[in-house]
């Protein structure tokens, strides 16, 4: 079974440009979540979509945003870039059949995001 | 609000010794609690989880944790480490089911020959 996919792995942007990332949970997943590890601050959540709407946010200003599509993949939006938001970005996936797998988060790779 | 502290940043310790990585949570009910392992340049790894019951939970690569809730501590443990054990490691609250993660700091555990 495929896990969390996220692409690009790496992508680098200039300050004031918009980045575009995306995610594809594991197959039978609904949740989608987004988390932000930057160096010197940890891992913290921004985002959280199920079923196809916004569920919970982190302490992030509005030009972090993002959406689900129908089949469960989802995008996070970063506008107006800023050199503060050079970070590894973590999709995780929970959902599925049976409660065990509903409390789960199973994370991807990550895409590491360069602002210059 | 839910937090973790994970009080020791780096660990350092000998291959075929034992490790301990100590986890602490502030949550009013019983809590949802993770531990994931994180390679250099990876994601994270789930390696065992605490919902109910058995407060000893074993786990993947032959780490187990103890949930103590006098203690308010779900410490990571394993009896011998391997040189790939070499990793960060991350434990992690959830409120709720499918709730967001709360992460600790992480601890750092480098492992000599």
């Amino acid at each position: 079974e495929a896990g969390v996919t996220q692409s690009p792995t790496h992508l680098i942007k200039t300050r004031g440009q918009q980045a575009t990332l995306r995610c594809s949970p594991i197959s039978g997943h609904t949740s989608v979540y987004w988390y932000q590890q930057a160096l010197g601050l940890g891992l913290q959540f921004l985002l959280w979509y199920d079923e196809g709407e916004e569920r919970n946010r982190g302490n992030f200003p509005p030009r972090f945003s993002g959406r689900q599509f129908p089949n469960y993949s989802s995008e996070l939006n970063v506008n107006a870039l800023e050199l503060e938001d050079s970070a590894l970005y973590l999709c995780a996936s929970s959902g599925g059949q049976g409660q065990l797998y509903q409390e789960t988060q199973y994370f991807g790779p990550g895409t590491r995001l360069l602002v210059l | 609000a839910q937090s973790v502290t994970q009080p020791d940043i780096h660990i350092t310790v000998s291959e075929g010794a034992s490790l301990e990585l100590r986890c602490n949570y502030s949550y009013g009910a019983t809590p949802y609690l993770f531990w994931y392992v994180q390679s250099p340049g990876q994601g994270l790894q789930l390696l065992l989880k605490y919902f109910s019951g058995d407060t000893l939970v074993q786990g993947i690569k032959g780490f187990e944790a103890e949930f103590k809730r006098s203690q308010s501590s779900f410490n990571l443990r394993k009896p011998s480490v391997h040189w790939s054990d070499a990793a960060e490691y991350f434990c992690a609250v959830a409120g709720a089911a499918g709730n967001k993660l709360t992460f600790g700091g992480g601890t750092r555990v480098l492992v000599k020959p």
